[in-house]
């Protein structure tokens, strides 16, 4: 079946920090995925997504890109502040209409001044 | 701006106590859900639905129940709720954007639930 598997946390970094969140797939098709973020005491908002192979999404200063070939959606940032701090998670939908997502286990992002 | 709202946000309730946690969205999306989130932040799909009268079980077995009547209104119900039940329970709905099968899942902010 469709699994995510994320980088475990907490991830903890210095504010302008480069940052990488990994993020691996398994899936049948051609899923699209996304980053979703929580910041705390709040609900999962959607970050950036790409629906096909070499599609970049972007956002907020944070970029991943589809490698179909890895099978990889990794979350990178080039300078983290410290309102970057949330959980951070993967999660693809796969090819159907069910509009099920699969979530990857979040990743924890501390940005400490 | 996604528009979905839970109430209560927060709620602590003794054990064998009935409730319902509430969830509307202004969206018309048909597909709705609800996941459980546990303390090391992992979302668990407990229920969904499709559409009006429909209702399924997610992943997650679940002693709750959830209803949709109307395509606005998707509530979760706890008959006994117990300490068990205390966590994070987030609701959320779904449309397709873009392509025919890609689907992008908006989140309700949230209801805590503490059972004493």
């Amino acid at each position: 079946g469709n699994s995510v598997t994320q980088m475990e946390g907490p991830v903890t970094l210095s504010e302008e920090a480069f940052l990488t969140i990994n993020c691996t797939y398994t899936a049948t098709g051609y899923p699209s995925l996304f980053w979703y973020v929580q910041y705390p005491g709040e609900g999962l908002q959607l970050l950036l997504k790409a629906t096909k192979a070499d599609d970049k999404g972007s956002n907020k200063g944070f970029e991943a890109t589809y490698r179909k070939e890895t099978t990889s959606f990794h979350l990178e940032k080039g300078s983290v502040q410290v309102s970057d701090s949330a959980v951070y998670f993967c999660a693809l939908h796969g090819s159907s209409n069910t509009g099920k997502l699969i979530f990857g286990q979040g990743t924890t992002l501390q940005v400490k001044p | 701006e996604a528009d979905i709202y839970q109430t209560p946000r927060y709620l602590v309730i003794g054990t064998g106590k009935k409730i319902t946690l509430e969830c509307s969205q202004t969206m018309g999306h048909d597909k709705m859900y609800w996941y459980q989130q546990d303390p090391g932040m992992e979302l668990h799909l407990i229920h969904y639905s499709y559409g009006v009268n429909s209702t399924e079980k997610g992943d997650l077995s679940s002693e709750s129940t959830v209803s949709r009547i109307r395509t606005e209104h998707f509530p979760l119900t706890l008959e006994s709720a117990r300490p068990s039940h205390t966590s994070q329970y987030l609701c959320a709905s779904s449309e397709v954007v873009g392509g025919a099968y890609s689907y992008e899942q908006y989140f309700g902010p949230g209801t805590r639930l503490t059972v004493t």
